[in-house]
């Protein structure tokens, strides 16, 4: 009974390089979610997927970012050409579900930092 | 534009006192609101939630208060413990075809013993 897991849990890397950042889900959730989470602030969603499918990703801040999921459980989180801005703790989260009412499972994040 | 908006920033409470958080909301298409908890370093944890057509939910120690005409609500924490301080960040989020949740600024809570 494994919850969300992401990896790396911290990751520091250099302005302008790529990054990826992996999250596997809780078994048997078919919804999966990426939120962002600047210091001080609350978790910004930034893409959701049902199965293999990007049902959301209006939430991406621009085209340097892209997420894959394609088995339908674990998802990648890929930043092109980082800015220090980028720097926040990305979180994954996962549900039974795409109802509103199904709780949606939160992993511990990677602190993203760009120097 | 911040579509949830919470007070205050940062709480100290005694033990033992009611901790009590604020939140408002302008989407009238919300219907599902949660409340989670965040320890350093930890991602936020599901703590209780509501449903609009109630206007009180508790659960142990931990209670929502809704307002739907005002579009309110807040959590209230009884007899608050040293374990309960947290980052707490109210949520709220749509029907389905929009299930993303939408968070607060969080609110640092502090449990003096």
């Amino acid at each position: 009974g494994a919850g969300v897991s992401q990896t790396p849990s911290n990751k520091v890397t250099e302005k302008g390089k790529y990054v990826e950042l992996r999250c596997d889900p809780i078994s048997g959730h078919t919804a999966l979610y990426w939120y962002r989470q600047s210091l001080g602030q609350g978790p910004e969603f930034l893409i959701y997927f049902q199965g293999t499918g990007a049902a959301d990703d209006s939430g991406l801040p621009n085209d340097r970012f892209f997420a894959v999921r394609p088995e339908g459980s674990v998802s990648t989180l890929k930043i092109q050409r980082t800015e220090r801005g980028d720097s926040a703790v990305y979180l994954c989260a996962s549900s039974f579900g795409l109802h509103s009412y199904n709780e949606q499972f939160f992993g511990p994040g990677t602190r993203l930092t760009v120097l | 534009q911040q579509q949830v908006k919470q007070s205050p920033q940062s709480l100290i409470v005694q033990k033992g006192g009611i901790s009590i958080i604020n939140c408002a909301y302008e989407n009238t298409a919300f219907d599902y609101f949660p409340w989670y908890q965040q320890f350093p370093g930890k991602g936020p944890a599901l703590l209780i939630a509501i449903r609009p057509d109630v206007s009180e939910k508790k659960e142990g120690r931990f209670t929502i208060s809704f307002n739907k005409s005002a579009k309110q609500f807040s959590l209230h924490i009884m007899d608050s413990q040293p374990g309960d301080s947290a980052t707490y960040f109210c949520a709220a989020r749509g029907e389905t075809g929009a299930n993303n949740l939408f968070f607060g600024t969080g609110t640092r809570l502090t449990v003096i013993p």
